[in-house]
């Protein structure tokens, strides 16, 4: 079965500390593995996706396959950063229908 | 461009009777997947539509079913609700093709049960 683990319900850490959220993930196939955000009183929006390689807003996500998790990290945390962070996966068929982690909420004290 | 819009934000049912909530993606956007968040069980999938047919289901019973219509705006169905449907409903677009993994979020609608 499909299950994505984020160990981390809360994650307090000081502005400039380095941060890394953690999730783990159970699927059989080849899925894709995707990080959202939800900002105070925002909607749930993509922070980053692995197929892209990318970095947003300073964050970054490697994929290991062998260890079958996808953290969240970032060198210097901004107090911006303060949100609460689901980790997901997409099975990689053409649907849209994720499996979300149980979120970690990232505090970044002054 | 508008972004995905959800109605009504907020909703009081009654045990037993049915609610309906709509959906309206983002224009172009022909895949609509609906999710319900609860503080116990987190986000969880319910079903996605891609032009006007259900493409994929999550593990919910049957009394959640919905639809699409041809101008993508979808609408979920909850019938005979119970307490433990009291949650809040979000509704995800994408253009929903293969390579495409733009999933943008509405605001959601809040079901309260009592």
């Amino acid at each position: 079965a499909q299950r994505v683990t984020q160990p981390e319900k809360l994650l307090s850490v000081f502005k400039g500390a380095p941060v890394e959220l953690k999730c783990n993930y159970s699927y059989s196939g080849s899925p894709e593995l995707f990080w959202y955000v939800q900002y105070s009183r925002q909607r749930l929006q993509l922070l980053l996706r692995h197929i892209s390689r990318e970095s947003i807003k300073g964050f970054t996500a490697d994929l290991n396959k062998g260890e079958t998790s996808f953290h969240l990290k970032k060198p210097f945390a901004q107090e911006e950063d303060s949100a609460m962070y689901y980790c997901a996966l997409s099975p990689g068929n053409y649907g849209q229908n994720f499996v979300f982690g149980p979120g970690t909420r990232l505090s970044v004290l002054p | 461009k508008a972004g995905v819009t959800q109605t009504p934000r907020y909703l009081i049912k009654t045990r037993g009777q049915q609610v309906t909530l709509s959906c309206s993606p983002i224009s172009g956007h022909r895949s609509v997947s609906w999710y319900q968040q609860t503080p116990g069980q987190g986000l969880q999938f319910l079903f996605e539509y891609f032009s006007e047919t259900q493409r994929n289901k999550g593990n919910f019973p049957g009394r959640f079913s919905g639809r699409q219509f041809s101008n993508s705006r979808s609408e979920m169905n909850v019938s005979t609700l119970e307490l433990g449907d009291s949650a809040l409903y979000l509704c995800a677009s994408s253009l929903g093709g293969g390579e495409d993994y733009g999933y943008t979020f509405g605001s959601g609608t809040r079901l309260t049960v009592v």
